[in-house]
């Protein structure tokens, strides 16, 4: 099982600045297997990027992906009061196995 | 537009089965491009893939999971079910159903809302 280790747990920031979250895998990842989600409070995942660095439908320019093999990183080019939220990285081994990350919450400083 | 919707019991005893659907309206689930995926998150912890099952019945499941769990599909019905057997209260979450494209790119795509599962006597 490939691990998804998420840094940093928690990241504090203001609104305009922007946020780097790293998710590290503990083998490699082939770059069409890594997502990334965010999930506000009370309300399911929502599919942000997809393939490491494709912007799903209707997600603002602002979110974009980047990494390959073992480390991964989402980035929000300037914080919007709703991005403020929890974002996870998901991958698939290529063997019918799906992982998820813990999670960075990204909080209002 | 696709839409996923779970549905089963809130409240389930300590040992017995865990039963929920998912229903699948605004698309047919006939197509090898994806998968079918229930996901799990305990209350104010982070999300666990449970398991995927294929258009034609091919399941998968995660490796801490699979000696409780089995995942059906009815396409016929347009929808897919999970059953874990033996619960207890560690399998009190939040269940959700959702779409999983699988090709060149594998991610889920269409997320039902959720529905809360309960274990407790």
């Amino acid at each position: 099982e490939t691990v998804l280790t998420q840094s940093p747990g928690t990241l504090s920031l203001s609104p305009g600045e922007r946020a780097t979250l790293s998710c590290r895998a503990g083998q490699g990842v082939s770059s069409g297997y890594v997502a990334w989600y965010q999930q506000r409070p009370g309300q399911a995942p929502r599919l942000l990027i997809y393939a490491t660095s494709r912007r799903a439908t209707g997600i603002p320019d602002r979110f974009s992906g980047s990494g390959s093999g073992t480390d991964f990183t989402l980035t929000i080019s300037r914080l919007e009061p709703e991005d403020f939220a929890v974002y996870y990285c998901q991958q698939y081994d290529g063997s019918s196995l799906w992982t998820f990350g813990h999670g960075t919450k990204v909080e209002i400083k | 537009q696709l839409q996923l919707q779970e549905s089963g019991p809130g409240l389930v005893k300590p040992s017995e089965t865990l039963s929920l659907t998912c229903t699948v309206s605004g698309g047919s689930m006939g197509s090898s491009s994806y998968y079918w995926g229930w996901i799990r998150q305990p209350p104010g912890k982070g999300l666990e893939w449970i398991g995927s099952v294929s258009y034609s019945g091919n399941s998968y499941f995660n490796s801490s999971l699979e000696s409780r769990i089995s995942i059906s599909v009815d396409t016929s019905r347009n929808h897919f079910s999970l059953k874990m057997r033996s619960v207890t209260a560690a399998d009190t979450a939040v269940y959700y159903c959702a779409r999983c494209v699988l090709g060149a790119a594998s991610y889920f795509d269409y997320w039902g809302q959720g529905t809360l599962v309960t274990v407790s006597s």
